[in-house]
C-alpha cells in the first residue's frame, strides 16, 4: 500500500507567479483535502475534493483552485502569487467524507514566495 | 478566528516525565477530536483521537482527556521519551457526511531530555 505523495518537495517563485502542487492520495481513497501550514502555525484547511468535486472550502481567495482526477489523485493551483503564500502545503487523503475517518497527510510541498 | 486553542507553545520534559499539551474549543459542534504528532520535514500522522461521548481514551503510553462542559481536552503522555520530541497537534472537526476539514491548534513543541 503506498502512501500519500506530493510533489514537488521545494519550490521557489516570485510574486505574481503561478504554481501548481501535485497529490498522489493513498490507495483506496476517494477524498484529498489541502492545508496550508504557516512558518509555526498549524495546518489551515483550504479546501478539500470528493469524487473529483469540491466539497467544502476553507477561509481562503478564489486564486487557490483545486483538480480532483478520476485516480483521485489532486492539483493545487495558486495564481498570483504573494509572500503571504510561502508556506508547507499539505495534501490529506481519506476515504469517504465521515467526521472521523482518518486522514493520512503526505510530506507536503515547501513553497517559498520571493 | 481561532476555533482551537492550544497551550504550552513548548514544552520541556525529562526523560520519563509527563508531557500535558492542553486544547479548548469554541464550536460545540465539533464531535470528533484528533491528536496529530508532526516530525521535522514530515506531515502530521494521527496519534489518537476521541468522540465527546466518552471522558478518557487511552493508548498506549497516551491519553487524551475530554471535558464536553468545559469544552476543553487534553493529551497526556506518560513515561515520556526522547523518541517523543516533536510537534503536537490538537484539531477537531464536524459532522458525518459534512467536509470533514479539520481545524488545528497552533501546535505544541515537545523536547523530552535525557
Amino acid at each position: 500500500e503506498t502512501g500519500v505523495t506530493q510533489s514537488p518537495t521545494h519550490l521557489i517563485k516570485t510574486r505574481g507567479q503561478q504554481v501548481t502542487l501535485r497529490c498522489s492520495s493513498q490507495s483506496g481513497h476517494n477524498t484529498v483535502s489541502w492545508y496550508q501550514q504557516a512558518l509555526g502555525q498549524g495546518p489551515q484547511f483550504i479546501f478539500q475534493y470528493y469524487r473529483e468535486e469540491e466539497n467544502g472550502r476553507g477561509n481562503f481567495p478564489p486564486r487557490f483552485s483545486g483538480l480532483q482526477f478520476p485516480n483521485y489523485s489532486s492539483e493545487l493551483n495558486v495564481n498570483a502569487l504573494e509572500l503571504d503564500d510561502s508556506a508547507l502545503y499539505l495534501c490529506a487523503s481519506s476515504q469517504g467524507l465521515a467526521a472521523n475517518n482518518e486522514q493520512f497527510f503526505g510530506p507536503g510541498t515547501r513553497l517559498t514566495v520571493l | 478566528q481561532q476555533q482551537v486553542k492550544q497551550s504550552p507553545q513548548s514544552l520541556i520534559v525529562q526523560k520519563g516525565g509527563i508531557s500535558i499539551i492542553n486544547c479548548a474549543y469554541e464550536n460545540t459542534a465539533f464531535d470528533y477530536f484528533p491528536w496529530y504528532q508532526q516530525f521535522p520535514g514530515k506531515g502530521p500522522a494521527l496519534l489518537i483521537a476521541i468522540r465527546p461521548d466518552v471522558s478518557e481514551k487511552k493508548e498506549g503510553r497516551f491519553t487524551i482527556s475530554f471535558n464536553k462542559s468545559a469544552k476543553q481536552f487534553s493529551l497526556h503522555i506518560m513515561d515520556s521519551q526522547p523518541g517523543d520530541s516533536a510537534t503536537y497537534f490538537c484539531a477537531a472537526s464536524k459532522g458525518a457526511g459534512t467536509a470533514s476539514k479539520l481545524t488545528f491548534g497552533t501546535g505544541t513543541r515537545l523536547q523530552v531530555t535525557l
